[in-house]
């Protein structure tokens, strides 16, 4: 079984940092594009940034230079390095899982999500 | 990027109904759609990708149709564990967009 852990979140100033960190099992994790997507109160989906298997990695317009993503293929783990943080940065962060390898944009499992709250 | 546009926002229906969602897209993209539903405090499952693909475990009074620019997500006959928030996803690019959300409600 597919299970996707996600931890790290809390209350944070705007301007600070925030590390997140999702822990998986049930699947070969290093053969998987890994993602995270987030969801701010009352709203939808948002796409935020992914890292493929080989570590190449993709972000949305809205964090590009102030988030990193990385992964630990032998602890399981993918991490999100949160910088620089704005009140519009206050969202449930899911981890999540992609269908495939490289180029791979399809996500079908997803962790249970943390929250990040950003307050001024 | 490309938006997503679905409709309605909200949609009221009782146990039995048939339910459509429709999901637009602003520019072609073929066939790379997924749909997925968020029931409240629950992380989005996936349930439709490819437009039509139904993924293996979900049942089949869920259908999805479409291509291009218009998909439509079709619940056959609408249970109660079906009341939740549905979202179309495009994946054609690398903005990997979500529609705004369709909230279905009992009625």
């Amino acid at each position: 079984e597919v299970q996707l852990v996600g931890s790290g979140g809390g209350l944070v100033q705007s301007g600070g940092s925030l590390r997140l960190s999702c822990t998986a099992s049930g699947f070969t994790f290093s053969s998987y594009t890994m993602n995270w997507v987030r969801q701010a109160p009352g709203e939808g989906l948002e796409w935020v940034s992914s890292i493929s298997t080989t570590s190449t990695q993709y972000y949305a317009d809205s964090v590009r230079g102030r988030f990193t993503i990385s992964r630990d293929d032998a602890k399981n783990s993918l991490y999100l390095q949160m910088n620089s943080l704005r009140d519009e940065d206050t969202a449930v962060y899911y981890c999540a899982k992609s269908d495939c390898g490289d180029d791979c944009r399809l996500t079908d499992y997803w962790g249970q999500g943390t929250l990040v709250t950003v307050s001024s | 990027d490309i938006q997503m546009t679905q409709s309605p926002s909200t949609l009221s229906a009782s146990i039995g109904d048939r339910v459509t969602i429709t999901c637009r897209a602003s520019q072609s993209i073929t066939i790379w759609l997924a749909w997925f539903q968020q029931r409240p405090g629950k992380a989005p499952k996936l349930l439709i990708q490819k437009a039509s693909t139904l993924q293996s475990g979900v049942p089949s009074r869920f259908s999805g149709s479409g291509s291009g620019t218009d998909f439509t997500l079709t619940i056959s006959s609408l249970q109660p564990e079906d009341f939740a928030t549905y979202y179309c996803q495009q994946y054609a690019s690398l903005s990997r967009t979500f529609g705004q959300g369709t909230k279905v409600e009992i009625k």
